[in-house]
Parts: structure tokens; sequence; C-alpha cells
């Protein structure tokens, strides 16, 4: 039973650069989420998808874009890469919303 | 603006030393706190769901109780296999709305 599975686990990227961040999930969730885990800040919610074909912004949304294939998939896709997003990249999913989450094993992204 | 602070920052206990974890909060409305844990290098994994005041749960060496300001994660008898990091997350109003506070390092030594 995979459940979230994130990829790539490990990205290093130079300034200006892009990149997209891939999420699939196979419990059938409805909502899906990104978060970013930075030392000292807790987990901060970036984008989120509470159903197929719909997404909003969380807390820290600058810089990010993001799309919903599908009901398993939603990427978080970085156009010009800055030094300020080197950090760990979660995605999660959930059936309702006040369900619990399911987190991917993350994603280390630096950017020199 | 919600509000969640976790402490202590970090815990280091020795393995069958009982503690306490803590979870304060400041929300409008709360839905629900969880717990999860999380292992280096792995996403958090879920624990408990608290709902109202007075509620508890648990889970073999764990128990989490809330208040109507604060949650407890008590750790009973722990072992090696227990450290990680605790995180909890508020869930209020709004549909996506789940605050997280930045977790205790806790850590069981032999």
């Amino acid at each position: 039973n995979a459940g979230v599975t994130q990829t790539p686990k490990f990205q290093v990227l130079k300034t200006g650069q892009s990149m997209t961040l891939q999420c699939a999930q196979d419990m059938n969730h409805n909502s899906m989420y990104w978060y970013r885990q930075d030392p000292g800040m807790g987990l901060r919610l970036i984008y989120y998808s509470a159903s197929e074909g719909t997404t909003d912004k969380g807390e820290v949304p600058n810089g990010y874009n993001v799309s919903r294939l599908n009901k398993r998939e939603f990427s978080l896709r970085l156009e010009s890469a800055a030094p300020s997003q080197t950090s760990v990249y979660f995605c999660a999913s959930r059936q309702g919303t006040n369900e619990k989450l399911f987190f991917g094993s993350g994603t280390q992204l630096s950017v020199l | 603006e919600d509000q969640v602070t976790q402490s202590p920052e970090a815990l280091r206990l020795q393995e069958g030393e009982s503690s306490s974890l803590n979870c304060s909060y400041t929300v409008s409305g709360l839905r629900g706190l969880f717990w999860y844990r999380q292992d280096p290098g792995k996403g958090p994994e879920f624990l408990f769901t608290l709902y109202s005041a007075g509620e508890e749960k648990e889970k073999e060496r764990l128990k989490a109780t809330l208040t109507k300001k604060e949650s407890f994660l008590h750790i009973t008898a722990p072992k090696p296999e227990d450290s990680a990091t605790y995180l909890c997350a508020v869930h209020t109003g709004t549909a996506s709305k789940l605050t997280f506070g930045t977790g205790t390092r806790l850590q069981v030594t032999l």
C-alpha cells in the first residue's frame, strides 16, 4: 500500500532554475496539500486542492504554482527558484476536511 | 491569528522515565487537535485526533489529553524506539486551515 508518493526525494537547483515536484496518492482522497518544513518554523501550507479541479493558496504561496492533474496527482512548480525556497517539501492528502492527513516522505530541495 | 506553541523544544529521557509534552493553542473555533510523530527524513505519521475538552486517547505508551487551552501527550515508560519529533496541529474554522506547532524532539536513551 503506497499511500502518498513524492518524487524526487532530493534535488539541488541553481537560482533561477525551474522544477516540478510530483505527488500522487492511491487512497482516493479528495483533498491534497503541499507544505514546506523549515527549522524552527513548523509545517506551513503552500497550496491545497480541496477537490479535483480546484486549487487555493495557503499561508506561503509566493513563488509557487500548483496543478491538480486528476484526483490522484497534485504537482508543485517552482518557476524561478530562489535560495529562500531551500526547504523540505511534503505532500499530504486526506478524505474529509477534518480528517487526518497522510504525508509523503518529503523532497529535500536546495537552491544555490 | 491562530497560534500553536509546543514545549519543551527538546526532551531527553532515560528508558522507563515517564514525562509529558505540551501543546498550547490560541485559536478561534477549534474543530480538532492532531498529534503526529515524525522520524528523521520521513513525513509526519498520524497518532491521535482530539475534538473536545476532556477527551483522551491512548495508543501503547502514549496518551493524549485535551483542555480548552492545551493538549498533553503523556509518554509512559518510554523506550528508545519512541525517539522522534512529536508535532501537534490544530484545525480551525476554514476547511484548509491546519496550523502546526514547531514540535518537540524526544530522545529516549538506555
